[in-house]
């Protein structure tokens, strides 16, 4: 079926690094873009990032600019999400979703069950 | 780019409808009808209800509508039921090729 699994996440100090992956399976990935979204304990949703299915177009929020990259690799159906310099407010559940594109356009229309990343000394 | 907002709550009883508003600015949801809204249960992964202001995902019961009038959003919940308690995002596409989630509003069933 239809799925994206997310992994990587962990207990990490302040100033330090991780990589998040996101796989991919049930459905034609190279075809999709995908998101990360994150959500704090206990607060709302907030959206991290866009990359689309060529991984060289991406859009991301302000909040991450300069410390997370986003990359995809289309051969193993998996998109990553590398975190630099944590911060203690970097801490959040991390979900990846598909896009819908053309047949749900601008939406996040799958959801996997998130990674969750503490950041904290 | 801040956050939509959104009521913090809203109740109904069974079978009554509840109405979330979600605005935005003249960037975001004033400028495209690339409105969607998603609801999450306690625990679990979010889940689309409404695309493009106001179509419904297949499967998505019809007793959820959404609107815009301006830089405003609107999920409407008609005929309340026990299983729509959750909370409930609006989402937009910006002028920057971004997206923003609302603030978020939690829906109880009295």
């Amino acid at each position: 079926q239809v799925q994206l699994v997310e992994s990587g996440g962990g207990v990490v100090q302040p100033g330090r690094s991780l990589r998040l992956s996101c796989a991919a399976s049930g459905f034609t990935f190279n075809k999709h873009a995908i998101h990360w979204v994150r959500q704090a304990p206990g607060k709302g949703l907030e959206w991290v990032a866009q990359i689309w299915s060529d991984g060289i177009n991406q859009y991301h929020a302000d909040s991450v600019k300069g410390r997370f990259t986003f990359s995809r690799d289309n051969s193993k159906n998996t998109v990553y999400l590398q975190m630099d310099s944590l911060r203690p407010e970097d801490t959040a559940l991390y979900y990846c979703a598909r896009d819908g594109q053309q047949a749900l356009p601008y939406t996040m229309d799958i959801w996997g069950q998130g990674t969750t990343v503490t950041v904290s000394s | 780019q801040s956050a939509l907002t959104q009521p913090p709550s809203v109740s109904g009883s069974p079978g009554q409808s509840v109405t979330i508003s979600c605005t935005g600015t003249s960037s975001d949801v004033g400028s495209y009808n690339r409105v969607s809204w998603y609801q999450q249960p306690p625990g679990t992964a979010p889940k689309l209800m409404v695309f493009e202001v106001s179509n419904r995902p297949s499967g998505v019961p019809d007793r959820f509508s959404g609107s815009k009038s301006g830089n405003t959003a609107s999920l409407t919940i008609s005929g309340l039921q026990a299983e729509d308690e959750a909370d409930y995002y609006c989402n937009s596409y910006t002028s920057s090729s971004t997206f923003v989630f609302g603030t978020g509003t939690k829906v109880t069933v009295l």
